[in-house]
C-alpha cells in the first residue's frame, strides 16, 4: 500500500517562514502529480496547492497566493511547500496527497504535520 | 469562487441508510468524490468520479450526482461508519471541499 510521509511542521512566529517536505515510502512520487491541503484545528479541509508530475504546472489557493510556492525534486523524490509571511490563520496540519489526474481525486494522503504559527 | 455545499450534521440508526448531499452550481459537470475522515485520521477516498468506489471501499457506500447535488449513500450504516465526511470537485485551476459532514450512528 503507497504510503505518503510529510515532516517539516514545527512553531513559528507571525511573518515567519517553513519548508514542509513530503515524501513515499513504497513507490516513487515521481510519476504523480501532487497536492497540499490543510486542516486547522476543528475544522474542514482545505485545498492549498498542487504540482503536475514534471513541476512544469502549478496551483494555488487564494489564501496562500503569492506567499506559498510548491516544488518538488524529482531526484530526491521529495514534494515540498515553502511557507513564508505566515499568518496566525495558517496554523493546522498541512496533509500531502497523491493527485489522481485520471480519477479526478487525492488518494492516497499522508498523515499530516502540525504547522503551528504564533502571534 | 465556487462553493460546495453541505450539511454540518446527519444522524442514522444502525442498519440504516445515510444520505449526504453536497451542492454547488452544475456540480452533475464536474468529477466530485468523497472522503471519510475519522477523528485523528487522514481522509481516506470512498467514492470518485460521483459513482466510483475504490478498491477496498465497502459496497455500501455509493455516489450519485445529478444536476447541482451530488449525494454520499452509505447502506446498511455501521458504527464504523461514523466519521466525518468531505465532497470535493475541480473548478477553474482549483480544488474545492465542501465544508464536512459529521455523520452519527445513534
Amino acid at each position: 500500500e503507497a504510503q505518503l510521509s510529510e515532516s517539516g511542521g514545527g512553531l513559528v512566529q507571525r511573518g515567519g517562514s517553513l519548508r514542509l517536505s513530503c515524501t513515499a515510502s513504497t513507490f516513487t512520487l515521481t510519476n504523480y502529480a501532487m497536492n497540499w491541503v490543510r486542516q486547522a484545528p476543528g475544522k474542514g479541509l482545505e485545498w492549498v496547492s498542487g504540482i503536475s508530475d514534471s513541476g512544469g504546472i502549478t496551483y494555488y489557493a487564494d489564501s496562500v497566493k503569492g506567499r506559498f510556492t510548491i516544488s518538488r525534486d524529482n531526484s530526491k523524490k521529495t514534494l515540498y511547500l515553502h511557507m513564508n509571511s505566515l499568518r496566525v490563520e495558517d496554523t493546522a496540519v498541512y496533509y500531502c496527497a497523491i493527485w489522481g489526474v485520471y480519477t479526478d481525486s487525492f488518494d492516497p494522503w499522508g498523515q499530516g504535520t502540525l504547522v503551528t504559527v504564533s502571534s | 469562487s465556487y462553493e460546495l455545499t453541505q450539511p454540518p450534521s446527519v444522524s442514522v440508526s444502525p442498519g440504516q441508510t445515510a444520505s449526504i448531499t453536497c451542492s454547488g452550481d452544475k456540480l452533475a459537470d464536474k468529477n466530485n468524490c468523497w472522503y471519510q475522515q475519522k477523528p485523528g485520521q487522514s481522509p481516506v477516498l470512498v467514492i470518485y468520479q460521483h459513482t466510483k468506489r475504490p478498491s477496498g471501499i465497502p459496497e455500501r457506500f455509493s455516489g450519485s450526482n445529478s444536476g447541482n447535488t451530488a449525494t454520499l449513500t452509505i447502506s446498511g450504516t455501521q458504527a464504523m461508519d461514523e466519521a466525518d465526511y468531505y465532497c470535493q470537485a475541480w473548478d477553474s485551476g482549483t480544488w474545492v471541499f465542501g465544508g464536512g459532514t459529521k455523520l452519527t450512528v445513534l
